[in-house]
C-alpha cells in the first residue's frame, strides 16, 4: 500500500512568489492534515480536512495560505505571496478515521526555502 | 494551552547502550494521548509508541518503552539495546482525547547512535 506522498520534495523560491505544495493521502483516508516545522522549532498543526471540508483551520498563520481538497482526494497548500518566515518543512498526514486515537500517517515533507 | 517540551536538542550514545529521551508537557485535561514519533534521516515520520493517559501501565513496543508520570506531566522514551537504525529525530507529541485532529509536537531530539 502506498504511503502519503508529497510533491515537490524541495522548493526554492524568491520572496513574493507563489508556491503550491501537493499532498496525496493514503487511499481511503478521509482525514488529511497539514503541519509545518520552521527551522529547529516544533512541528505545528495548520489544518485538518475531512473529505473536502475544512474541519479545523485554526493553525493557518494568515490569509497568504490557502488549502484546498477538491473531491476529497489530494490536497494543495498554496502560499501567495511567500515571505521569508514561510521557510520550513511542510508535512502532510492522513488517517482513516477522525479522532486522536487514530494513527496519522505522515508524508516525507516538502522543504520550502524562501529567499 | 497545551505545550510539549523536549529539553535535549541532541543526544549521542554507543550502539547497544540504553538511552532515555525526556519530554514534559502541560495540559489541564484529564484524559489525552501522548506519542513518540521517529523521523529517520530523509525518511518519513513514523509513530513509535502511544500512551493513553487513563491507562496506568506504561506502553512498550519491543525495545521501546515509556515512563509515563501523569502527576509530574512527564513522558520519557527509553530505547534499549540501541541500534544504528535508531538514529533519527524523535518528537514527543500530545493530543486531547476528544480532539478530532490536532497533534501538538515538541521541538524534537536528534539522536545519533555511534557504531
Amino acid at each position: 500500500e502506498a504511503g502519503v506522498t508529497q510533491f515537490p520534495s524541495h522548493s526554492v523560491i524568491e520572496k513574493g512568489q507563489t508556491v503550491t505544495l501537493r499532498c496525496d493521502p493514503i487511499s481511503g483516508h478521509d482525514n488529511l492534515y497539514w503541519y509545518r516545522r520552521v527551522m529547529g522549532k516544533e512541528i505545528k498543526f495548520l489544518l485538518h480536512f475531512v473529505k473536502e471540508s475544512k474541519q479545523d483551520e485554526s493553525g493557518m498563520p494568515n490569509n497568504r495560505f490557502l488549502a484546498e481538497r477538491t473531491g476529497g482526494t489530494y490536497s494543495t497548500l498554496k502560499v501567495q505571496p511567500a515571505e521569508l518566515e514561510d521557510s520550513g518543512v511542510y508535512f502532510c498526514a492522513s488517517s482513516q478515521e477522525t479522532g486522536a486515537n487514530n494513527e496519522q500517517f505522515f508524508g516525507p515533507g516538502t522543504r520550502l526555502t524562501v529567499l | 494551552a497545551q505545550t510539549v517540551t523536549q529539553s535535549q536538542p541532541e543526544m549521542s550514545v554507543q550502539e547497544a547502550e540504553t538511552v532515555t529521551l525526556s519530554c514534559t508537557y502541560d495540559t489541564s485535561e484529564s484524559n489525552y494521548y501522548l506519542f513518540w514519533y521517529k523521523q529517520p534521516p530523509s525518511r518519513q515520520m513514523i509513530l513509535v509508541i502511544r500512551q493513553e493517559a487513563y491507562k496506568q501501565q506504561n506502553a512498550t513496543e519491543n525495545r521501546f518503552s515509556v515512563n509515563f508520570q501523569k502527576a509530574a506531566k512527564s513522558f520519557s522514551l527509553k530505547i534499549s539495546d540501541s541500534q544504528l537504525g535508531d538514529t533519527a529525530m524523535y518528537f514527543c507529541a500530545y493530543a486531547k482525547y476528544s480532539s478530532a485532529s490536532k497533534i501538538i509536537f515538541g521541538s524534537g531530539t536528534r539522536l545519533s547512535i555511534r557504531p
